[in-house]
């Protein structure tokens, strides 16, 4: 099966400060991706759905200033969590799916990335 | 909008036993796809089966298979011969067809394999 890799699986980081946490697609190439926050013993929320080569999609609610997303080739997206909070402390996960049509059915999920803030 | 509902929070099942998580759905598409993810501990969101919703045929993948009634629009998933490794969290998930669609998941239900 394909594989999605995410980096880093955990980070802290002091308050105020930005994160970078990036979504490598290792064996396809991916034109869209999509990036979901978890809190604990809850599903997953979708926060934006990254399309190379432009602009991020957000959903309704998320804040895409603060949530910068960035998909500048067919392997890798980025989410940056600008001026983090303490409340910004979650889960988050990416996925991607190979090509279109048919192929484009299933998404292949990276580890997740566990967000402290302190 | 879509929207998917799983009404069980929580299940048990004994080892070698069979068990069935409901979900239902909802979507004004005429074609589309279901899925059932797993979550184990570890959080890796795992591919546990699929169906394209033109196929009447019932999904099956060694113990998974599912249930899919499409005039009642549900997707009840059942696991035979449930083992220890099967205890995870289990999100039903609805996907459109377009090329970049998203999936819609369901809130999951815990699922806890005993002995």
């Amino acid at each position: 099966g394909a594989v999605v890799s995410q980096h880093p699986s955990w980070v802290i980081c002091k308050s105020g400060t930005s994160v970078k946490i990036e979504c490598r697609s290792l064996d396809f190439q991916a034109t869209t991706m999509f990036w979901y926050r978890q809190f604990p013993k809850q599903s997953l929320m979708l926060m934006a759905t990254s399309n190379e080569g432009s602009k991020a999609t957000y959903e309704q609610g998320v804040e895409k200033d603060k949530f910068l997303i960035n998909h500048a080739s067919l392997t890798l997206s980025t989410l940056t969590v600008t001026s983090a909070h303490p409340e910004d402390s979650s889960f988050y996960i990416c996925s991607a799916s190979r090509g279109q049509g048919v192929l484009n059915t299933e998404a292949f999920f990276g580890q997740g990335t566990r967000l402290t803030v302190v | 909008a879509q929207t998917v509902t799983q009404s069980q929070p929580e299940m048990s099942v004994q080892e070698a036993e069979t068990v069935t998580l409901s979900c239902t759905y909802d979507t004004s598409e005429s074609n589309y796809y279901l899925f059932w993810y797993k979550q184990p501990p570890s959080r890796q969101m795992i591919l546990v089966i699929r169906q394209e919703a033109y196929k009447q045929q019932n999904a099956t993948e060694n113990r998974f298979s599912v249930n899919f009634q499409k005039a009642a629009k549900s997707f009840s998933l059942k696991i035979s011969d449930s083992q220890l490794g099967d205890t995870a969290m289990y999100f039903c998930a609805l996907k459109n067809t377009g090329t970049a669609s998203k999936l819609t998941f369901g809130t999951g239900t815990r699922l806890q394999v005993t002995l």
